[in-house]
């Protein structure tokens, strides 16, 4: 296991809710990203957060946006949710300051959309 | 932006055959990641390799990061070796993991 972990497992949700999905990152880590995945591709990026800040962002609206608390751990918020938002969400997190950027992911949220 | 692209996108093998998984991308990298996904979605870190040759196990792995390609070794495969196998890389100068397609392995006993 990695140590990042996310909360909740799975979710179901009707289009146009909001949802919130929280990650905790690995011991020691100060980065953290978010991906997409949807069924049958491969993860894509939403933003990245390093010391509370946004600092990297993906091809995806404002609606999806994310918060970075002082203990590194993060939220990811969905507004106003599509169907075409149902997918695995996986969160992973990285040291910034060793130089090697290696990235850990969490078992990921399953998001249903009806 | 940086293009990754995954060969092959399927593979069976018997149990204890070997295979080679290629990750071909477009720019430099400074971050290319092996993972694999298993069926519940975890992503599994198998290696970090942006260059050269590095071995875990029944796996190894090769960066030619010159002529932007890496090879994923699997030998004597088992059937807990089944799932998806992604690659990622980090272009230089930012900071997203841009993955393939991935190759979807089945070993069948």
């Amino acid at each position: 296991e990695t140590g990042v972990t996310q909360s909740p497992t799975h979710l179901i949700k009707t289009r146009g809710q909001q949802v919130t999905l929280r990650c905790s990152s690995q011991s020691g880590h100060n980065t953290v990203s978010w991906y997409q995945q949807a069924l049958g591709q491969g993860p894509q990026f939403i933003f990245q957060y390093y010391r509370e800040e946004e600092n990297g962002r993906g091809n995806f609206p404002p609606r999806f946006s994310g918060l970075q608390f002082p203990n590194y751990s993060s939220e990811l918020n969905v507004n106003a949710l599509e169907l075409d938002d149902s997918a695995l969400y996986l969160c992973a997190s990285t040291d910034y300051g060793r130089g090697t950027y290696e990235q850990y992911f969490g078992p990921g949220t399953r998001l249903t959309v009806t | 932006g940086i293009q990754v692209e995954q060969s092959p996108p399927d593979l069976i093998l018997q149990e204890g055959a070997n295979s080679t998984l290629r990750c071909n991308f477009s720019d430099s990298v400074n971050n290319l990641q092996w993972f694999h996904q298993n069926p519940w979605g975890q992503l599994i870190n198998l290696f970090y390799i942006p260059s050269g040759t590095k071995q875990n196990g029944r796996l190894s792995a090769t960066t030619v990061a010159t002529e932007r390609y890496s090879l994923l070794y699997i030998s004597s495969s088992q059937t807990t070796d089944s799932g998806v196998y992604f690659c990622a890389v980090r272009a230089t100068g930012f900071q997203k993991l841009v993955f393939g397609t991935g190759t979807r392995l089945l070993v069948s006993p």
